[in-house]
């Protein structure tokens, strides 16, 4: 069965700091997509980003970046300078596809980003 | 703003009730899906349709089912609310349907309805 791990439940930092969220998944899928979602205090879930398993580059976007490792089936996610308006919850997803053309997304527990003046 | 709404975004009632959560996928959208976000179990798939079909179960209640309707609108029902029930309802919308790389895309996100059973 999949699973995604997002050992820190919580992080607090001070602006302008980097933060790294950490995501450990599991599968036994050779093709699969990651995802990050954010979800701030207003409660919807907001896409950041889609990798799939054969593209092991990292990316950069503005501030955000992402550390994809197949190895150790890692797919972790930095915040440079941090700004208040980061503070939210942040999800890590794995696909999983279905037999007869289903697919769907398992979750981590989620990461709770504190970011403080 | 994702483009899938959804309605209504809060909903309190009793327990024994029925409710019915509707959802409208980004316009183009072919697939539905359904999430409960609750403290204790997480976010958690619960189904997905296609273009009308049922595509994917995951951990839906046999109290709850869902459909979508021609126009693609999907409506999630929940029936004899237990409090247990309570929490954040998503609907997600994607293009895609069928799974395989060329094909999974990713989901966006409804707003949710906060459903509370007291």
């Amino acid at each position: 069965a999949q699973k995604v791990t997002q050992a820190q439940t919580e992080i607090s930092v001070v602006e302008k700091e980097d933060v790294t969220l950490d995501c450990v998944y599991e599968t036994r899928d050779t093709t699969y997509y990651l995802f990050w979602y954010k979800q701030p205090p207003s409660g919807e879930l907001v896409f950041l980003i889609r990798r799939n398993s054969f593209d092991e580059q990292n990316e950069i976007s503005g501030r955000y970046s992402w550390n994809f490792q197949k190895s150790t089936s890692s797919f972790n996610f930095t915040i440079t300078a941090s700004q208040v308006v980061d503070s939210a919850v942040y999800f890590c997803a794995l696909s999983e596809p279905f037999t007869g053309g289903g697919n769907k997304l398992t979750f981590g527990t989620g990461t709770q980003l504190k970011v403080e003046l | 703003d994702s483009g899938v709404t959804q309605t209504p975004k809060h909903l309190i009632t009793a327990t024994g009730q029925r409710v019915t959560l509707r959802c409208s996928p980004r316009s183009g959208d072919l697939s539905v899906y359904w999430y409960q976000q609750s403290l204790d179990q997480g976010l958690q798939f619960l189904i997905q349709y296609y273009n009308g079909e049922e595509r994917a179960k995951g951990n839906i209640l046999e109290r709850f089912s869902a459909q979508q309707f021609p126009d693609l609108h999907s409506e999630l029902n929940l029936s004899s609310l237990e409090l247990g029930d309570s929490a954040l309802y998503f609907c997600a919308s994607s293009s895609s349907g069928t799974s395989g790389m060329a094909n999974t895309g990713e989901l966006f996100f409804g707003e949710g309805s906060r459903l509370t059973v007291l």
